[in-house]
């Protein structure tokens, strides 16, 4: 029982560079979200999905974009790193807003 | 601006002894209160949560205390054990906007 699914787990990417954090979950859950996390300051939404077909802004969602790109995928793109968006990633998921979120095991950014 | 204010940053407990972490939020909108356990390279995992109609919940060695007009919140790991070492978030939820607010967390270091 795989739940939420996150590639890649690490990555290192340079100043202006684009890429694309996927996530995956087979909970067969309608709500998908991003966080990321930081030290002393917890997690923070990113972006989130209540359903397939919609997405909505979170708490911290500049320099990011993401897609849903269908009930299972949730990715989140990053168009052009920059130093600040070093963090670790979390996607997560749950059956809707209302219910209990499962995390994903992180994808650990350095953007140098 | 975090909305909900967690201490201490980190805490080191003999193994039977009890640990405590406070919480404290000002919104009066947020109706669910769950904590998580986080192992290193791992996501967040719901340990506990608790509505604020219920002054305390018990589940195992875990109590969460809840004080309404103090807008405080805690957690009580009893008979702390070395595979209690983590970091502990406390959350509050607002079922109005969906919107969940971590604290910053605290590492629990039980020592044998």
């Amino acid at each position: 029982n795989a739940g939420v699914t996150q590639t890649p787990k690490f990555q290192v990417l340079k100043t202006g560079q684009s890429m694309t954090l996927q996530c995956a979950q087979d909970m067969n859950h309608n709500s998908m979200y991003w966080y990321r996390q930081d030290p002393g300051m917890g997690l923070r939404l990113i972006y989130y999905s209540a359903s397939e077909g919609t997405t909505d802004k979170g708490e911290v969602p500049n320099g990011y974009n993401v897609s849903r790109l269908n009930k299972r995928e949730f990715s989140l793109r990053l168009e052009s790193a920059a130093p600040s968006q070093t963090s670790v990633y979390f996607c997560a998921s749950s059956f809707d807003l209302n219910t209990e979120a499962f995390f994903g095991q992180g994808t650990r950014l350095t953007v140098v | 601006q975090q909305q909900v204010k967690q201490s201490p940053q980190s805490l080191i407990v003999q193994k039977g002894g009890i640990s405590i972490i406070n919480c404290a939020y000002e919104n009066t909108a947020f109706d669910y209160f769950p904590w998580y356990q986080q192992f290193p390279g791992k996501g967040p995992a719901l340990l506990i949560a608790i509505r604020p109609d219920v002054s305390e919940k018990k589940e195992g060695r875990f109590t969460i205390s809840f004080n309404k007009s103090a807008k405080q919140f805690s957690l009580h790991i009893m008979d702390s054990q070395p595979g209690d070492s983590a970091t502990y978030f406390c959350a509050a939820f607002s079922s109005n906007d969906y919107k969940l607010s971590f604290g910053a967390g605290t590492t629990v270091t039980v020592r044998a």
